[in-house]
């Protein structure tokens, strides 16, 4: 396991469900990234923050909502999912020096919407 | 175009073979090219960084670069079955985000 850990590991949710992933970072880094990735398809970024502030939304629909309250934790707010959401959330977290972007996962989240 | 494009496989190689791994892409700018290894099940495991043109060497891992044709490879020499795998480039671009390509699929065989 690396200095990054996701809880849960694996989650079923309704459509109509809310539900929170969480990531948190022990390596002292400044950013932390949201992934999906999908069977089949490369990896998907889907939100960055740095320093806290969010510096990319990758045209992410309103049913994931991210929520950074400090370097060291994230949150992916999920409400009324659709069955094609249903894929592998990966946390990761980089420290940012121009030119050097080494990004390490966690151990991902496996959502199943039904 | 895809900004990151890699063969998906699978490459299936004997053991104690070379194993040959490659990943074009398309942003002449980019500055930061990575090698992940992901399990069936897990997360993608950071394995090689390289900045800069030529080789990188770590252990049974070579990356190697070429900017000018846009081009990076992993060699892993003297191949075992627990390097089966899927390999993931991922390539820093001119806007400094980190794309993948979709993942090469090893199968190293007894």
């Amino acid at each position: 396991e690396t200095g990054v850990t996701q809880t849960p590991r694996h989650l079923v949710m309704g459509m109509t469900n809310k539900k929170s992933l969480k990531c948190e970072q022990h390596l002292g880094h400044n950013a932390m990234y949201w992934y999906k990735q999908s069977a089949k398809k490369p990896l998907e970024l889907m939100f960055v923050y740095n320093f806290k502030e969010q510096t990319e939304n990758n045209s992410v629909p309103s049913r994931f909502s991210p929520e950074c309250p400090n370097s060291s934790h994230l949150f992916l707010h999920l409400h009324t999912l659709q069955p094609e959401d249903s894929a592998l959330y990966l946390c990761a977290s980089s420290q940012e020096i121009q030119g050097v972007d080494e990004q390490y996962f966690g151990p991902g989240t496996r959502l199943t919407v039904t | 175009q895809k900004e990151v494009e890699q063969n998906s496989g699978p490459l299936s190689v004997p053991e104690g073979a070379i194993a040959s791994l490659n990943c074009t892409y398309s942003d002449r700018g980019s500055q930061s090219f990575f090698w992940y290894r992901q399990y069936s099940g897990k997360s993608p495991e950071l394995i090689m960084s390289i900045y800069s043109n030529g080789d990188k060497e770590d252990g049974r891992f070579t990356a190697q670069l070429n900017k000018a044709s846009q081009y990076v490879s992993l060699l892993i020499r003297d191949s075992q079955p627990s390097d089966s795998a899927t390999y993931l480039c991922a390539v820093t671009n001119q806007g400094g985000k980190l794309i993948f390509g979709q993942g090469t699929e090893l199968s190293v065989k007894p």
